[in-house]
């Protein structure tokens, strides 16, 4: 199956600074990433998609200019949580969907580990 | 409001044995149900889907089972392997049109193959 990977794997952070995901496509060309968090015991909760080249698209209840995302090609999408406080403490994940029909396989990042203290 | 419910946090299964993992819905629209596999610290791996337009799919020792009127479905791997121990997530999505759509995941089940 396709790669999909993810640096930093995790990452400590104080209060108030901001931290970047990085979510690549190693082997092919991903039109539409999605952006994931978990919190411990929790299900993945979608956070935004975003495709190459415009917007992304938030999920009801996620601040748009918190959680910033930018998908300038079709390798790579970037999450930036900005003023990073406590509550962002969480596991965040990644996927990447090719080009295809309308049920694209969803291929997963390893996910990153984001601490805030 | 959990879209996607899988009720067991956990399901302790003998090796060679069938373990049977289950998940309901409650959006009507969903039409597209998905199996993931996920150890600690780790993505999911995608494992089998299945589309509305079925009520079975069936990939090696992995089968899911679809019944639309009861907005359940259930992933069976027979016979359990050591190796399967991990949490599975069920996870669904609705057609949107085009391109890939985002998915909505239940909370998992923690799947323990004992030998």
């Amino acid at each position: 199956g396709a790669v999909v990977s993810q640096h930093p794997s995790w990452v400590i952070c104080k209060s108030g600074t901001s931290v970047k995901i990085e979510c690549r496509s190693l082997d092919f060309q991903a039109t539409t990433m999605f952006w994931y968090r978990q919190f411990p015991k929790q299900s993945l909760m979608l956070m935004a998609t975003s495709n190459e080249g415009s917007k992304a698209t938030y999920e009801q209840g996620v601040e748009k200019d918190k959680f910033l995302i930018n998908h300038a090609s079709l390798t790579l999408s970037t999450l930036t949580v900005t003023s990073a406080h406590p509550e962002d403490s969480s596991f965040y994940i990644c996927s990447a969907s090719g080009q295809g029909g309308p049920y694209n396989e969803q291929f997963f990042g390893p996910g990153t580990r984001l601490t805030v203290l | 409001d959990q879209q996607v419910k899988q009720n067991s946090p956990s399901l302790s299964v003998q090796e060679g044995r069938i373990s049977i993992l289950n998940c309901d819905y409650t959006n009507s629209m969903f039409d597209y149900f998905l199996w993931y596999k996920k150890y600690p610290a780790e993505g999911p791996t995608f494992l089998i889907s299945i589309s509305s337009i079925k009520d079975k799919n069936e990939d090696g020792r992995f089968t899911v089972f679809l019944n639309k009127s009861a907005k359940h479905l259930s992933l069976h791997i027979v016979p359990s392997q050591p190796g399967d121990s991990a949490v599975y997530f069920c996870a669904a999505s609705v057609y949107s049109g085009g391109g890939a759509d985002g998915l909505t995941f239940g909370k998992g089940t923690h799947l323990i193959i004992q030998p």
